[in-house]
């Protein structure tokens, strides 16, 4: 069965630093997302991404973090200049064409030291 | 900003029972409701979703329930087995403005544990 894949499954990084999240979405699908869970909080959109560009995006996805499709396969999320309070469990997920339902990934946990 | 209310953190049943997990949403125009069940350290698998033109959707052991007018939608598990045990989290999707893709909106989830 397809599956949303990302790597790495863990990223410790010191505050301050560029961390690249890394996803490969389901291959046909074309709507792909980013999500955050905060330890104990809820499951948070970050942004959605179709056709090479941001089609939505939440206020926690300010100026600090960017998204890319490099090429054909993956999905990046890339967080600038980290804080603290990036810790999390960073979820990519991928939906069909007007699909509603949304597949996700593993989880990357970004722990900010 | 809670748009989705699980109110119920944590639920405890036996083996072969119903499971009942309940989930309240605020926003009218949400037109698309799903459930999620997660495992520790993995994400978030889809489970079971309904439209707002429906009532009812089923699906084997699960079926999902929706209350228009309530604003409520709840997820019966029927008979529950052990391995139901895990987090169950509701959320509520919305289209962008151009009504393409799909945001979703989640609750905080609720924690089942079915004893054997």
């Amino acid at each position: 069965e397809p599956e949303v894949t990302q790597t790495p499954s863990h990223q410790v990084t010191q505050m301050g630093q560029e961390v690249i999240l890394r996803c490969v979405p389901i291959s046909n699908h074309l709507y792909f997302y980013w999500y955050r869970q905060i330890l104990g909080q809820k499951v948070e959109f970050l942004v959605s991404f179709y056709n090479n560009e941001i089609s939505e995006k939440s206020e926690i996805f300010d100026d600090q973090f960017s998204v890319e499709r490099p090429d054909g396969s993956n999905f990046t999320l890339k967080i600038r200049s980290t804080k603290l309070e990036d810790s999390a469990m960073y979820f990519c997920a991928s939906s069909e064409e007007g699909g509603t339902e949304a597949f996700f990934g593993q989880g990357t946990r970004l722990t900010v030291v | 900003d809670q748009q989705v209310k699980q109110n119920s953190p944590s639920l405890s049943v036996q083996e072969g029972r119903i499971s009942i997990l309940n989930c309240d949403y605020t926003n009218s125009m949400f037109d698309y409701f799903l459930w999620y069940k997660k495992y520790p350290a993995e994400g978030p698998t889809f489970l079971i979703s309904i439209s707002s033109i429906k009532d009812k959707n089923e699906d084997g052991r699960f079926t999902v329930f929706l209350n228009k007018s309530a604003k409520h939608l709840s997820l019966h598990i029927v008979p529950s087995q052990p391995g139901d045990s895990a987090v169950y989290f509701c959320a509520v999707s919305s289209p962008n403005s151009g009504g393409s893709n799909y945001k979703l909106t989640f609750g905080k989830g609720t924690l089942l544990t079915v004893n054997p």
